[in-house]
């Protein structure tokens, strides 16, 4: 089956500094993947899709100077949260996906900023 | 209101018992329905998906989905402690394919009691 590795599964940063959260579809080459967002007790909200090559079409509300999405290449994106605060502190999740296929996910990223 | 509606519980059940969740949703576009498992402090995964109305039937698991009251279920039978997770439901339009925006349930967490 499909696999999906995100790295790291859990960061903790300080106030300020940036973090880079990696996403790699191990076994397909994925065209489009997802980056989402989820507080405790509540819903995914996706952030932002990204397809191979070129930027990534954010959803309304989500900073896209904050948020920076790269998806260099057909197996890796990454989330850079820039100038990390604490209400930035959620778990991130990444999906990815092929023309064949639903959505893998991710294992997640809990991000707790300090 | 929100597109999709699914009550959060949490739902505790005896081992063995028979396990309904639903949700609920607005949106008349929607064509896809899928419902997905996620344990605590990891990714959601796949665990059925429907297009349109109907029945489908997985092992211990089978999902409805009725378009006309826009009313989807998961049925788990014989529930064991192993299924005790946050089942989400998640739904899309038609859309390019490889590009589906999925709009997520708030999840319902079950817990199986031995």
């Amino acid at each position: 089956g499909a696999v999906v590795s995100q790295h790291p599964s859990r960061v903790i940063c300080k106030s300020g500094t940036s973090v880079k959260i990696e996403c790699r579809s191990l076994d397909f080459q994925a065209t489009t993947m997802f980056w989402y967002r989820q507080f405790p007790k509540q819903s995914l909200m996706l952030m932002a899709t990204s397809n191979e090559g070129s930027k990534a079409t954010y959803e309304q509300g989500v900073e896209k100077d904050k948020f920076l999405i790269n998806h260099a290449s057909l197996t890796l994106s990454t989330l850079t949260v820039t100038s990390a605060h604490p209400e930035d502190s959620s778990f991130y999740i990444c999906s990815a996906r092929d023309f064949r296929r639903f959505s893998t996910f991710g294992s997640g990223t809990r991000l707790t900023v300090v | 209101q929100k597109e999709v509606e699914q009550d959060p519980g949490p739902l505790s059940v005896p081992e063995g018992a028979i396990v309904s969740l639903n949700c609920t949703y607005s949106n008349s576009a929607f064509q896809y329905f899928m419902w997905y498992r996620q344990y605590s402090r990891k990714g959601p995964e796949l665990l059925m998906y429907t297009y349109s109305s109907g029945n489908k039937e997985d092992g211990r698991f089978t999902a409805q989905v009725d378009k006309s009251s826009k009313y989807i279920s998961l049925f788990i039978r014989d529930s064991q402690p192993s299924d005790s997770a946050t089942y989400l439901c998640a739904m899309s339009p038609i859309s390019n394919f490889g590009n589906e925006k999925l709009t997520f349930g708030t999840g319902t967490r079950l817990t199986i009691i031995p």
